[in-house]
């Protein structure tokens, strides 16, 4: 597609229960970034894919949360056991270059609130 | 550690007028600086890209400039619009951390009709 694309755009769901987060970055990006938005908060990085490098996981919460990304192009966050404090905006970013250059391209967001 | 700082947190200004949103860090060592929209419930949107090298980008009525040497960015909107009601963010790669990235927390403009 012409952008990042994340799907779903809303999830409610029950403390407790698992969630996947799909993102599907720009073609031929080869960066790929996932960030979490509270209500009236800045970006928290997540996780970071460069190519088939090792992810770099340091900003994942808990281990509850987890990421992964197939062929080096769609990525699904996983949440594990959700809580409320898990409630956010799930952001997603690709790039197409490394971690010191590109201009950085973000999806709509999955909002996910957890009861 | 990066820090970035974006003054005013909010800003309300008639339409019409010419405005300056500030976007400084702590680190001169940046590779560049990205400037993004937020409209509220929705992701960030891309609006302009200096690279270190460079000291202004320009696109339509928006005009980024960088001075890496004080640390400064400002983002110039000319002739206001109720359309640029939003939230402005600017994020700085300098290498630091595992993203490379360090955002700023918004300056939340709002154009009065």
């Amino acid at each position: 597609g012409a952008g990042v694309s994340q799907s779903p755009s809303n999830k409610v769901t029950e403390k407790g229960k698992d969630v996947e987060l799909r993102c599907d970055p720009i073609s031929g990006h080869t960066a790929l970034y996932w960030y979490r938005q509270s209500l009236g908060q800045g970006l928290e990085f997540l996780i970071y894919f460069q190519g088939n490098s090792a992810p770099d996981k340091s900003g994942l919460p808990s281990d509850r949360f987890s990421a992964e990304r197939t062929g080096g192009s769609v990525s699904t966050l996983t949440i594990q056991r959700t809580q409320q404090e898990d409630s956010a905006v799930y952001l997603c970013a690709s790039s197409s270059s490394g971690r010191n250059t590109g201009e950085l391209f973000f999806g709509e967001g999955s909002r996910l609130t957890v009861l | 550690k990066q820090e970035v700082t974006q003054i005013p947190a909010a800003l309300s200004v008639p339409e019409g007028e010419n405005l300056v949103l500030n976007c400084s860090f702590t680190d001169s060592a940046i590779y560049n600086l990205q400037w993004f929209r937020q409209d509220p419930g929705k992701g960030l949107t891309s609006l302009l890209l200096i690279q270190s090298s460079q000291r202004e980008q320009t696109s339509g009525r928006l005009n980024a400039s960088l001075d890496k040497s004080s640390g400064r960015s400002t983002l110039y909107i000319a002739a206001s619009q109720p359309g640029d009601s939003a939230t402005y963010l600017c994020a700085v790669r300098s290498g630091g951390g595992a993203d490379g990235l360090t955002f700023g927390k918004g300056t939340h403009l709002i154009i009065q009709p």
